[in-house]
């Protein structure tokens, strides 16, 4: 699976929008590129995928370039409740899931 | 609530002892998963279950530890011998299909004394 980069650590205003980056410049054509966040003493939590063309959710939208080297996840109305690590993964084929150290998102009032 | 069980919520042991967790995956699904997280890092992947067979091992997964299914339901996570390295949060999730999303428990907490 491919490595996936992603920035230590991030803050957003309450109200906003929260875009998150990463960077997944080895992907292969067939990965998927999938979203996780963990909200402190709780498990990961799905919230989105996709391939090649942008998706949106009730949680979030996924934008990927039409390269796939990056994407961006975008909470459009960050809450308090969204501060949380986030974890960009990318997967084909495979049942496990690999995880590298994510964003820590720091929503603020 | 249907979502992923896992007990205890917390362990504390003292080195040497044996320990074992068990998950609960949500019914339907078929496949079942063990992660370990520490302090900062992202959960590592374990091992895996379709139903009641073990399809692959983290070479994470020395041989103190060992996971079962035996009815393809709930699922164990035994570690033997344990040591002060084994404190961690250890995840479990389930899913229906290999493509699907994988929906995680709330994690048992072991520490080690």
């Amino acid at each position: 699976d491919a490595k996936t980069t992603q920035p230590p650590s991030m803050d957003c205003a309450e109200g906003r929008a929260a875009n998150l980056p990463c960077n997944h410049s080895t992907i292969s054509g067939n990965e998927y590129v999938y979203w996780y966040r963990q909200i402190h003493s709780q498990g990961p939590q799905y919230i989105i995928h996709g391939l090649k063309n942008n998706e949106t959710n009730e949680m979030a939208s996924l934008i990927i370039t039409e390269d796939r080297k990056s994407s961006t996840l975008i909470l459009p109305h960050a809450t308090l409740r969204d501060t949380a690590v986030y974890y960009c993964i990318v997967r084909y084929n495979t049942d496990k899931l690999i995880f590298g150290t994510g964003t820590r998102l720091q929503v603020f009032p | 609530d249907t979502g992923v069980s896992q007990d205890p919520r917390h362990k504390i042991t003292k080195r040497g002892q044996n320990v074992t967790f068990r998950c609960d995956p949500i019914s339907e699904h078929n496949r079942l998963y063990w992660y370990r997280q520490t302090l900062g890092q992202g959960p590592e992947f374990l091992t895996y279950f379709q139903n009641e067979a073990q399809l692959e091992k983290s070479r994470l997964l020395s041989d103190r530890f060992s996971a079962e299914r035996p009815k393809g339901s709930f699922s164990t996570l035994e570690i033997q011998r344990t040591e002060q390295g084994d404190s961690a949060m250890y995840l479990c999730a389930s899913s229906l299909a290999r493509a699907n999303e994988q929906f995680f428990g709330p994690g048992t907490r072991l520490t080690v004394l």
